[in-house]
Parts: C-alpha cells; structure tokens; sequence
C-alpha cells in the first residue's frame, strides 16, 4: 500500500539556522508531491509541488524541496529559519490512476524555532 | 478572491447523534474533497465529490456520508457519532483534471468533539 513516511516528529532549530525536513514515501511509481504547512487552528496551506521536470521544486515562503527518485525523497529545505516558520509540515502524495485527487499524507513534523 | 471556508468553526455534539458540516470552495474550482484529521495525524481522505456525484472514497463506513450541490458547496454528514470520530474535519476544493485535482487548497476546518 501507498505510504508516505515523516521520521522526525519534532524539531527545533535556532531562528537563522538552516532546517531540512525528511519525507520519504513507497509507491510504485514516482507520484505527485507536495509539502503542506498547518500553523495552530489553521487549516493546510500549500507550499510547493512537484510532477515532474526539474528535481529542485521551489516554494513561498523562501523554502525549496528536492525529490531523489532512487531515495524514494522529497525533502524540504530552507536556509535560514525564521520565527513566524514554527508550525506543523506535512508531506504528501497525488497518486495516478483511479485514486487521482486522493492526497496520502505523512504525520507531520511539528517544528519549534529557538530566538 | 475568497479561500475555501468551512462552517462551523467548531462543534460538540454526543454519542449517537448526527452532524452536518459545510464547505464553500475557492472561487472557480468545482471539486471538493473532505479529510478527517486526528490529534497528531495527517489527514486521511474521506471522499471526493464533482460535478455532484461522489468520485472517490477513502476508508470510511457508511456513516460518513457527503452532498455536493449546484453551486459546487458541498456538506459532510456523519451518522451514529462515535467518541473517535472527533477531530478536525477538513475541506480542499480544485480544479477538475488528471493533475489539477491533485493541487488541493483547504479551508481552516470544523473541529468536532464528540462526548
């Protein structure tokens, strides 16, 4: 069965550090990707997506993702952390087929940003 | 341009008694799909509807059940209520197509607590 796997459930970084969040997922074939951030009480907001082309995906918020097909990743990164980033991310994936539109999604890893 | 919004914002009802949730989607989309999310848990899919007809089903009994209308709004209803079902509760509307469908955008969620 499609999975998708977020191995660090929470991380905290100093504000100005650089962060890169994990997410690998098990699939038969390389799907659609996307990493979703959720901040308290809010609902997912989109931050960057790939299909296919170009490996390094960028994003808002100043954050880019790189999938490693023979990885089976789809990381995400930003060079410097900011405060207002503290918030849960979510990793996910758009499958072909009959199951198109049916977003699986990781666990989330929640993350906190030290001053 | 209005985002996706739910309503109601939160809701508490008791075991065995029936809920209806609301989503408006996003300006032009005509797609929506529903997720339930649990504390500490990526969302799962429940259902998909377009063009009034519910396209795709998640692993959910038949006690969730959903409506889309004219105007492309559609409603979660959930039977029987079980203390598990309580979690937030998700809308994502998109544009129709092989891919579009898969660029989902959420509104903020209806928290429900069941007691």
């Amino acid at each position: 069965a499609q999975s998708v796997t977020q191995p660090d459930i929470h991380i905290t970084v100093s504000e100005g550090a650089s962060l890169e969040l994990r997410c690998n997922y098990s699939y038969g074939a390389t799907p659609y990707l996307f990493w979703y951030v959720q901040s308290p009480g809010q609902g997912l907001q989109l931050l960057l997506k790939y299909f296919s082309g170009d490996t390094l995906v960028q994003g808002i918020k100043g954050f880019e993702a790189e999938f490693k097909r023979s990885q089976s990743s789809f990381n995400l990164r930003k060079p410097s952390v900011h405060w207002s980033d503290a918030a849960e991310y979510f990793c996910a994936v758009g499958l072909y087929g009959g199951s198109q539109g049916n977003l699986i999604f990781g666990k989330g890893t929640k993350l906190s940003v030290k001053p | 341009d209005a985002g996706v919004t739910q309503s109601p914002t939160h809701l508490i009802k008791t075991r065995g008694q029936q809920v209806t949730l609301r989503c408006s989607p996003k300006s032009g989309h005509d797609t929506v799909s529903w997720y339930q999310q649990a504390l500490g848990q990526g969302p799962q899919f429940i259902f998909q509807y377009y063009e009034e007809e519910e396209r795709q089903r998640g692993n959910f009994p038949d006690r969730f059940s959903g409506h889309q209308f004219p105007n492309y709004s559609s409603e979660l209803n959930v039977n029987a209520l079980l203390l598990g079902d309580s979690a937030l509760y998700l809308c994502a509307s998109s544009l129709p197509g092989r891919i579009a469908k898969n660029i989902q955008y959420f509104g903020a969620g209806t928290r429900l607590s069941v007691l």
